[in-house]
């Protein structure tokens, strides 16, 4: 079982919105910490798509964006495509454990 | 540019050790945080620890504590991580990330992973 939960896949045609949800609680996304969220094609290395919640680092385009409220957060992708086809996984700090950080389980992500 | 080069792929036999090194370039080593992830094959990323060059300390997750001595070497930008008492349920892809030395826990930079199979 993972400390952040994902969905294990979502699914979406080309031009359509997804979301992402990391369902987390009062010790790591409920405490106040910040969620981040990578995207990894199968083979290399994760990716940071967001940071802090809804940054996006330069490079990364406008069509992805995050949200956070309460002991969830979610990841946003408009205008689907097909090159959008990866896992992604949510992350944030967890003080449990003696202070750790934690990953989500990862998302598939298909595009129809 | 900035990257994190790591070191080969290798196998090992149960109860052996292994060192994984990634050596940084690009940016000045001693001022950000590296980070050590894992991936077993089909499963999600776990977190191993962190090391802060420039202050000289780690802390390492409780998975792993009493199995994991993380290294440093300033002169060389590059980093170390030994896994002792190997079982079948480490071999995974071991990555090196790097975060800010303030410790925002997001990682902005990968290393490309080394696989680490651990058969008898």
């Amino acid at each position: 079982q993972f400390v952040l939960t994902q969905p294990p896949s979502v699914s979406g045609a080309p031009g359509q919105r997804v979301t992402i949800s990391c369902t987390g609680s009062s010790s790591n996304i409920g405490a106040g910490y910040d969620v981040h969220w990578y995207r990894q094609i199968p083979g290399t290395a994760p990716e940071l798509l967001i940071y802090g919640n809804n940054n996006r680092p330069s490079g990364v385009p406008d069509r992805f964006s995050g949200s956070k409220s309460g002991t969830s957060a979610s990841l946003a992708i408009t205008g689907l495509q097909a090159e959008d086809e990866a896992d992604y996984y949510c992350q944030s700090f967890d003080t449990s454990l003696n202070g750790q950080g934690v990953f989500g389980g990862g998302t598939k992500l298909t595009v129809l | 540019q900035v990257q994190l080069v790591q070191s080969g792929a290798e196998v090992k036999r149960p109860g052996a050790s292994v060192k994984v090194s990634c050596k940084a370039s690009g940016y000045n080593f001693n001022q950000y945080v590296l980070h050590w992830v894992r991936q077993a094959p089909g499963e999600s990323l776990e977190w191993m620890a962190w090391i802060n060059t420039g202050e000289g300390n780690t802390k390492l997750s409780r998975n792993f504590q009493g199995r994991i001595t993380i290294t440093w070497d300033t002169s060389a930008s590059t980093a170390y991580m030994e896994l002792n008492s190997l079982r079948s349920e480490d071999t995974a892809v071991y990555y090196c990330a790097r975060d800010s030395i303030y410790l925002y826990w997001y990682f902005d930079v990968w290393g490309r992973g080394t696989l680490v199979t651990v058969s008898s």
